[in-house]
């Protein structure tokens, strides 16, 4: 069975300072890596995927992150964070089976990430 | 309109009440998900639907219920409401392979 795991749950940065969440995951299959981001008071949104291809993926807000199958890594990253991008992040798997279509997604713990002024 | 709606956003309630969670889409996806969100824990899946045929248990089923009325329609029932269900509840759709699509999410506090 798949897992994800996110060693830190809180991340304090100081603003225009680079950051970096890690995402570990554990399965035996290949996989779909996602993370998602809520906003205060919000619901998740899809920050950037990883389904094939390059490794490193890139998504909105500045915001990318690279695929490392040998260390079964997912690790997020922006150069300079703003204010704004105070909230908590969400790294997500999907295992890809043999009934195609039908994965279920498995979210880590997240991360709160505090931009500091 | 948001493309995933949740009905109601906040609800306090006392134990041994009923309580549903409605969730509808307009996005045409076949799969819909409820998910509950604990601080510390992350989401962690309840029920999921594949299509109005087909229902299946999530990790944290227990002590709830689940109907989908119809492709864009998927409701949570909690037919008799702990304290220790009070929590974030997030319906989210997909398509596929794809992303998820969350809700707004609903508030539930039972005392």
């Amino acid at each position: 069975a798949q897992s994800v795991t996110q060693l830190d749950s809180q991340v304090p940065v100081f603003e225009e300072a680079p950051v970096e969440l890690r995402c570990n995951y554990s399965s035996s299959v290949s996989v779909y890596l996602f993370w998602y981001v809520q906003y205060p008071n919000q619901g998740l949104q899809l920050l950037l995927k990883y389904l094939s291809g390059s490794t490193l993926v890139k998504g909105i807000n500045g915001f990318e992150a690279e695929f490392n199958k040998s260390q079964t890594s997912f690790h997020l990253r922006k150069p300079s964070v703003h204010i704004s991008d105070t909230a908590e992040y969400f790294c997500a798997v999907s295992e890809l089976g043999t009934n195609f279509g039908n994965e279920k997604l498995t979210f880590g713990t997240g991360t709160r990430l505090t931009i500091i002024p | 309109d948001a493309d995933v709606t949740q009905t109601p956003r906040n609800r306090i309630t006392k134990t041994g009440k009923r309580i549903m969670l409605e969730c509808s889409q307009t996005k045409g996806h076949d799969r819909m998900y409820w998910y509950r969100q604990d601080p510390g824990l992350g989401l962690r899946l309840i029920y999921y639907s594949f299509d109005v045929k087909d229902i299946n248990k999530g990790e944290i089923s227990d002590g709830y219920s689940v109907s989908r009325q119809a492709q864009a329609k998927f409701s949570l029932s909690l037919e008799s409401a702990i304290p220790n269900q009070t929590a974030l509840y997030f319906c989210a759709t997909r398509q596929g392979s794809g992303e998820l699509f969350f809700g707004e999410g609903s508030r539930l506090t039972v005392l």
